[in-house]
């Protein structure tokens, strides 16, 4: 299986100032198709998971353009531009280059 | 706009089996590259993928879990259906189904989420 691991677990932000966070994979995510298939997801409090950022890099429907997705093969970040109060919540990243598709432990998100 | 729902017991007993059913709407599971899976998640824990099923009926398992799950499908009712056996109290958790697709330019995620029912597991 391939394992995800996010960096930090727990991110104080100031809000209107910029977040990141990190998905390490204990392998690479090169689909034999050429894509990499490495998503981020935000799940608010008492919420589902919603996806916000798929194949590195695309923003799904309706996400702000403040989230962005950068990386290439086993490191990838998220960021944030400038943090929202509704931004609070826990983010996943997850890999459906490979099964079982994994997902990292998650990242929580919080105002300081 | 795609929609998923989950429906099923809130409660099971220990070595009971858990049967799920999302139900969907706005998407067809006949429609090439159309998958729905399931993901589960326990109280204040990570996500964990358990199983997808495609249009073509190919189906995947988490290989820890793969002996005590089967998943089908109802494309006239626009269902799916997961089964886990042997019910224990570690598999509490939200359960959701999730919508994906495959091809070259689709997102090959889970991009649309029910919102998840929560099974408990005690005697």
């Amino acid at each position: 299986d391939i394992v995800m691991t996010q960096t930090p677990l727990s991110s104080p932000v100031t809000l209107g100032q910029p977040a990141s966070i990190s998905c390490r994979s204990s392998q690479s995510l090169v689909h034999i198709d050429g894509n990499t298939y490495l998503s981020w997801l935000q799940q608010r409090p008492g919420q589902p998971p919603r996806l916000l950022i798929y194949k590195i890099s695309n923003r799904f429907s309706g996400v702000p353009d403040r989230f962005s997705g950068s990386g290439a093969g086993t490191d990838f970040t998220l960021k944030i531009s400038r943090v929202e109060a509704e931004d609070v919540g826990v983010y996943y990243c997850m890999q459906t280059t490979q099964f079982p598709y994994t997902f990292g432990q998650g990242t929580k998100l919080e105002i300081k | 706009q795609i929609t998923l729902k989950e429906s099923g017991p809130t409660l099971v007993k220990p070595t009971q089996t858990l049967t799920l059913t999302c139900t969907f709407s706005e998407f067809s599971l006949s429609t090439s590259g159309v998958g729905v899976g399931w993901i589960r998640q326990p109280p204040g824990k990570a996500l964990e993928w358990l199983a997808l099923i495609y249009w073509d009926d190919d189906k995947r398992y988490s290989p820890s879990l793969k002996s005590r799950l089967t998943i089908t499908k109802d494309t006239s009712k626009n269902q799916v259906v997961l089964t886990m056996t042997n019910m224990d109290p570690v598999d509490t958790a939200t359960y959701y189904c999730a919508h994906t697709f495959i091809a070259p330019t689709s997102t090959v995620s889970f991009d649309y989420w029910g919102q998840g029912t929560l099974v408990t597991v005690s005697s």
